[in-house]
C-alpha cells in the first residue's frame, strides 16, 4: 500500500530535549515536506526536499533541520524544542517538484513542556 | 504575500441539503488551486486541482469551480460521510510548496 509514515504519532517531551520525527514514504517520491498545523494559522511549510541531499527552508523553518540521505527518508530534527513548537505535523511527498498530488502521513501531535 | 481565506470556519448541514464552500485568494502568479479533505487524526487527502478560471472538477458529490479571485467546493446531496474539514491551498513560484487556508468543517446530520 503506498503510504507516507510517520513516527511517532504523539510525543511529549521538555523543553530543550532534542527530538526527532521520521518520515518515510514507499512511493519512490522525489519530494517530500514538513508542514505544522496550528489552530487559526492553517498549514504551514517548515522545511521542502526536492530529491537526496536538496533541501530547503519553507516558510517557518526557525529552530527545526532536516537531512535528507536516503530518497525515501525525511526526518525533522528539533536540536532544542521550545513550547512553541507544540503542533501537529505533517510529512508530505509527491512523485516530483511539479507534480499536483501530495500525499500526507497521519500526523505527529508534539507537546513541549 | 500569498493569503488564502476560506468561509465559513464551520458549516452544519442535514444530510440532502446542499451548500457551497468558498475559498478567496490573493496570490500572485497562482499555479494551481487544491482542496484537500480532512478527518480527525488524519492526513489531508488530496481532492482536486484547479488551474485557470472557469475550470471545473467533480468527484462524487463534489464539484470545485475557479474563478479569478476564489474557489467554491459545492456538495449536492451529502451524506453524513462527507463530514470531515475541507482545505483550500494555493501554488505559486517554482517550487511544490502549498499555502493552505485554516479550512471550513463541515459537518453533515442525518
Amino acid at each position: 500500500e503506498a503510504q507516507v509514515t510517520q513516527n511517532p504519532r504523539y510525543l511529549i517531551t521538555v523543553t530543550g530535549k532534542k527530538l526527532t520525527v521520521t518520515c518515510s514514504q514507499n512511493m519512490n517520491h522525489e519530494y517530500m515536506s514538513w508542514y505544522r498545523q496550528d489552530p487559526g494559522l492553517g498549514l504551514r511549510q517548515i522545511y521542502y526536499s526536492m530529491n537526496v541531499e536538496v533541501t530547503d527552508k519553507g516558510d517557518v523553518p526557525e529552530g527545526y533541520k532536516v537531512s535528507r540521505k536516503e530518497k525515501r527518508n525525511f526526518p525533522l530534527i528539533l536540536e532544542s524544542p521550545s513550547p512553541n513548537q507544540t503542533s501537529l505535523y505533517f510529512c508530505a511527498s509527491s512523485l516530483s517538484v511539479s507534480t499536483d498530488i501530495q500525499y500526507f502521513g497521519a500526523g505527529t501531535r508534539l507537546s513541549v513542556l | 504575500e500569498d493569503q488564502v481565506t476560506q468561509s465559513p470556519e464551520a458549516l452544519r448541514l442535514q444530510e440532502g441539503e446542499s451548500s457551497s464552500l468558498n475559498c478567496s485568494y490573493t496570490v500572485s502568479g497562482l499555479r494551481g488551486l487544491f482542496w484537500y479533505r480532512q478527518d480527525p487524526g488524519k492526513g489531508p487527502e488530496f481532492l482536486f486541482t484547479l488551474y485557470s478560471a472557469g475550470e471545473e472538477k467533480e468527484k462524487e458529490r463534489l464539484k470545485a469551480t475557479l474563478t479569478k479571485k476564489e474557489s467554491f467546493l459545492h456538495i449536492t446531496a451529502p451524506k453524513p460521510e462527507d463530514s470531515a474539514t475541507y482545505l483550500c491551498a494555493v501554488r505559486t513560484g517554482g517550487g511544490n510548496k502549498l499555502t493552505f487556508g485554516t479550512g471550513t468543517q463541515l459537518k453533515v446530520e442525518l
